[in-house]
């Protein structure tokens, strides 16, 4: 069981906006902002895509975004495109032991 | 342009050690500004922390490892190396080494992973 919960997949069509929650608790998306995202094509690394809760690294599409609401982050991505189809993972900081905890993954699937 | 790269044997036994290492090139694994780190994800699943290690040697592991976890670092040859002992079938993985952010608060914490290697797959199979 991850630490995190996404949901396990989302769809929208090119051009539409969808979002991605990550639900924790205030031991980790709640008590900081130390939330990131990575995007994960098939058989390739991790990238990514925000940390901070809202900051985009330099080279990733401003059509990516996060937030925040108490216990969940979201993850939300406009102007949908095709290569955007990938799975999604969230993280965050934690209080409690490990330091570093993920969600389990969102796959996206842009119809 | 900072790159990390795994490598190791690609079939290990069950019960045995696991060794992996992830060696840093275009960058110093001694700057003071970056942790570094190994995760995993065993095939068509989720991604799991393993640990983190500073350049001064600080490991952070996770608890559900720890007991099996060994992470290092090799300045003098800018490679981080990890051990994980007595694996079964349920280790089969993809592992990867990345670069870990690190918070600008005190205490300092444990942040954003924002590069990572390629990943090298480990089968333990007899």
């Amino acid at each position: 069981q991850s630490a995190l919960t996404q949901p396990a997949s989302v769809s929208g069509s090119p051009g539409q906006s969808i979002t991605i929650s990550c639900t924790g608790t205030s031991s980790d998306v709640g008590g900081y902002n130390y939330v990131s995202w990575y995007q994960q094509h098939p058989a390739k690394a991790p990238k990514l895509m925000i940390f901070d809760v809202s900051k985009r690294p330099s080279g990733v599409s401003n059509r990516f975004s996060g937030s925040k609401s108490g216990n969940t982050a979201s993850l939300t991505i406009s102007g949908l495109q095709a290569e955007d189809e990938a799975d999604y993972y969230c993280s965050s900081y934690t209080s409690i032991s490990t330091n570093v905890v993920f969600g389990g993954g969102t796959k996206l699937t842009v119809l | 342009q900072l790159q990390l790269q795994e490598s190791g044997p690609g079939l290990v036994k069950p019960s045995e050690t696991l060794s992996l290492t992830c060696t840093v090139s275009g960058g110093s694994i001694s700057s003071s500004s970056y942790y570094w780190g190994w995760i995993r994800q065993p095939p068509g699943k989720g991604l799991e922390w393993i640990g983190s290690i500073y350049y001064s040697g600080s490991t952070y592991y996770n608890p559900s490892l720890k007991s099996r976890v060994t992470i290092s670092v090799d300045m003098s040859k800018n490679q981080i190396s990890l051990k994980l002992s007595s694996v079964t079938a349920a280790d089969t993985a993809v592992f990867y080494c990345a670069r870990q952010l690190i918070t600008y608060d005190f205490p300092r914490k444990q942040n954003a992973f924002d590069i990572w290697g390629q990943g090298t797959m480990v089968t333990v199979s007899s």
